[in-house]
């Protein structure tokens, strides 16, 4: 089992540039949860993807968005990015509802895409 | 005021004490707790998941959550350096719903 798998693992962009950020789930696994994680905080939640909706949204602007695609893999896509956007970006997968209501919050955590805004 | 609150240390200790994390929260809708260890620069590893009060135990760690108080507890026995890292507890509630982080304590376990 390859658990959660994201790419790139660093990256480097200027201010206004776009990236898109990449994840695979555990097998098994068909929810898929994003997040942010300044250095030195806590992962902050920016939204999670189920059945290839948005399911749920964090306090995070509309330059952050997302997609998942029927594999369940998904993307994050930042426009317009800030300094202040530089962070490790985190991808969690859990088994959803599926995997029973004691399970279904249980997210198993990527390696993370460290970014980096000049 | 954060829904979760965690010291965030650093906490140094020498090898083989008793290690106690401890988190507060706000929310009473959190029914699910959990405790993840993260070394620098890598994701976060889960390391006990529980629901509502009481205790788990899972080799030298023990998980403690007291709803009633709303405050939880990671316990860490015959610590080792190996457990030097990032500890952050994260809760939820329920229904497949996101986690909500504390800041995480940073923890050293010196030889």
């Amino acid at each position: 089992d390859a658990g959660v798998t994201q790419s790139p693992t660093h990256l480097i962009k200027t201010r206004g540039q776009q990236v898109t950020l990449r994840c695979s789930p555990k097998s098994g696994h068909d929810t898929v949860s994003w997040y942010q994680q300044a250095l030195g905080q806590g992962p902050q939640f920016i939204f999670q993807y189920y059945e290839e909706e948005e399911r749920q949204r964090g306090n995070f602007p509309d330059r952050f968005s997302g997609h998942q695609f029927p594999n369940y893999s998904s993307e994050l896509n930042v426009n317009a990015l800030l300094l202040g956007d530089s962070a490790l970006y985190l991808c969690a997968s859990s088994p959803g509802l599926a995997g029973g209501p004691y399970l279904a919050d249980t997210q198993y955590f990527g390696p993370g895409t460290r970014l980096t805004v000049l | 005021q954060k829904e979760v609150e965690q010291d965030p240390g650093p906490l140094s200790v020498p090898e083989g004490a008793i290690v106690s994390l401890n988190c507060t929260y706000s929310n009473s809708a959190f029914q699910y707790f959990m405790w993840y260890r993260q070394y620098s620069r890598k994701g976060p590893e889960l390391l006990m998941y529980t629901y509502s009060s009481g205790n788990k135990e899972d080799g030298r760690f023990t998980a403690q959550v007291d709803k009633s108080s709303k405050y939880i507890s990671l316990f860490i026995r015959d610590s080792q350096p190996s457990d030097s890292a990032t500890y952050l507890c994260a809760m939820s509630a329920g229904g497949g719903n996101k986690l909500t982080f504390g800041t995480g304590t940073q923890l050293k376990v010196e030889l």
